[in-house]
This record gives structure tokens, C-alpha cells and sequence, in this order.
């Protein structure tokens, strides 16, 4: 067990509906980060909060939103689901914004979209 | 931006044997910090090995070690007495010093452990 939970970690649902992915970072991490991994590819940036604001962005579509709550968990929203959107989404965190201890990654959430 | 590079999608080695995963890095930075992860069936994300660039000696974890070489941005991760639960795939990664940019993940290479 990383410290770092992530739920559902299995979830089925069809094109055009909207999914919240959860995330709980380990206890005193304040960075929480999402990437998206597609098949057979490398993990994809894209958002990352400290203490509730947002830090920095990356590819992350418009039909996403992410936010951080003040108790530090953090909810990935998933809009207008297409098929394309199918992925592993993870979770990490850090205590100092990552300066040179690296994340600690949750197990990752399995979307499907059918 | 920064941008990693691997150039070995995939890899197999025999058992007890050594192999090494190469890695390559762009950047401007001359302060930053490097990472292998490994990602095994179980799709848990683990840290291997971290480098800091202003260090020269190289980083060693049991088996594992790192070949940092600044100047060619380069760095490969040597797994040392190879294992059947070394089969993974494995990623580098880069970090800037600021830590307001988020780690970036090379493609990764599959590594095959054969028995």
C-alpha cells in the first residue's frame, strides 16, 4: 500500500456520461498530480494542485476538471465521455511539490468507455 | 520543454543475468533531478532510483544502479542479477528543480525476465 488511494478502481460506462475519479494522498502530501496512461503509452500530465490551487496544467481536455479540497483529497471530472477517453488514470502525490523525492503513485483508476 | 527519451520499447534478459535500459533527456537546466519508476502487471507505479544531476556519483539501489552522464544527457538504469519479478515495464523520468513543472515520463520499455 503507497499511502496514495484512488477510487473506483474499476469503472465501466458509456459514451457521453460524466465520471468523478477520487484520489486520497498520503497522509502530509500536500501535491496531488493526474496523469492519464492510453494503452501501451508512457503516463500523460495533467494537472497538478497544492494545498487546494492549482499548480500547473497540461494536456488536459477541456470536458476535465479537476479540483483539491481542503481536507487535500482531490476529484477528477470526466465529461462527455468519448471512446478515446478509455485509460488508466492515476493519482500521485508529494509532500514538497516533488523537489527531488519524486511522486508516490496510487494504484490507478481503469475507465472504460463503451 | 523538457523531453525523455527511450529508445528500447522492448527487452528480454535471462534470468541472473545484467541488463541496462537506456534513457536519454533535452534540457536547459542544469540543476534537475532523474527517476526510474517500474510498472509491473499489477500497474502500481514504484519508484526505483533517483538521481540528482548535481551529484556525480552515481545513484545505487541493491541491484539497481544508474550511468548518469551529464554532458551526454544520458542515463541508463543497470539491473544487476535479474529477476523474474524484475518483469516490468519501466520508465524514466525528469524533474526541473522548481518543482512547479510535474515529472515528465518517457515511453517506457517492457522488460522481459526469462526463467
Amino acid at each position: 500500500d503507497s499511502g496514495v488511494t484512488q477510487t473506483p478502481k474499476h469503472l465501466i460506462t458509456a459514451t457521453g456520461q460524466r465520471v468523478t475519479l477520487r484520489c486520497s494522498p498520503r497522509s502530509g502530501d500536500l501535491s496531488v498530480y493526474w496523469y492519464q496512461q492510453s494503452l501501451d503509452q508512457g503516463l500523460q500530465f495533467l494537472i497538478q494542485y497544492y494545498n487546494g490551487e492549482e499548480r500547473a496544467k497540461g494536456n488536459i481536455l477541456e470536458r476535465f476538471s479537476a479540483q483539491q479540497f481542503p481536507d487535500l483529497h482531490s476529484e477528477l471530472n470526466l465529461s462527455s465521455l468519448e471512446l478515446g477517453d478509455s485509460a488508466l488514470y492515476f493519482c500521485a502525490s508529494s509532500v514538497d511539490r516533488g523537489r527531488g523525492y519524486g511522486y508516490t503513485f496510487g494504484s490507478g483508476t481503469r475507465l472504460t468507455v463503451v | 520543454a523538457q523531453t525523455v527519451t527511450q529508445s528500447q520499447p522492448e527487452m528480454s534478459v535471462q534470468e541472473a543475468e545484467t541488463v541496462t535500459l537506456s534513457c536519454t533527456y533535452d534540457t536547459s537546466e542544469n540543476n534537475y533531478y532523474l527517476f526510474w519508476y517500474k510498472q509491473p502487471p499489477s500497474r502500481q507505479m514504484i519508484l526505483v532510483i533517483r538521481q540528482e544531476a548535481y551529484k556525480q556519483q552515481n545513484a545505487t539501489e541493491n541491484r539497481f544502479s544508474v550511468n548518469f552522464q551529464k554532458a551526454a544527457k544520458s542515463f541508463s538504469l543497470k539491473i544487476s542479477d535479474s529477476q523474474l519479478g524484475d518483469t516490468a515495464m519501466y520508465f524514466c523520468a525528469f524533474m526541473n528543480p522548481s518543482g512547479n513543472t510535474p515529472l515528465v515520463f518517457g515511453k517506457g520499455t517492457r522488460l522481459s525476465v526469462i526463467a
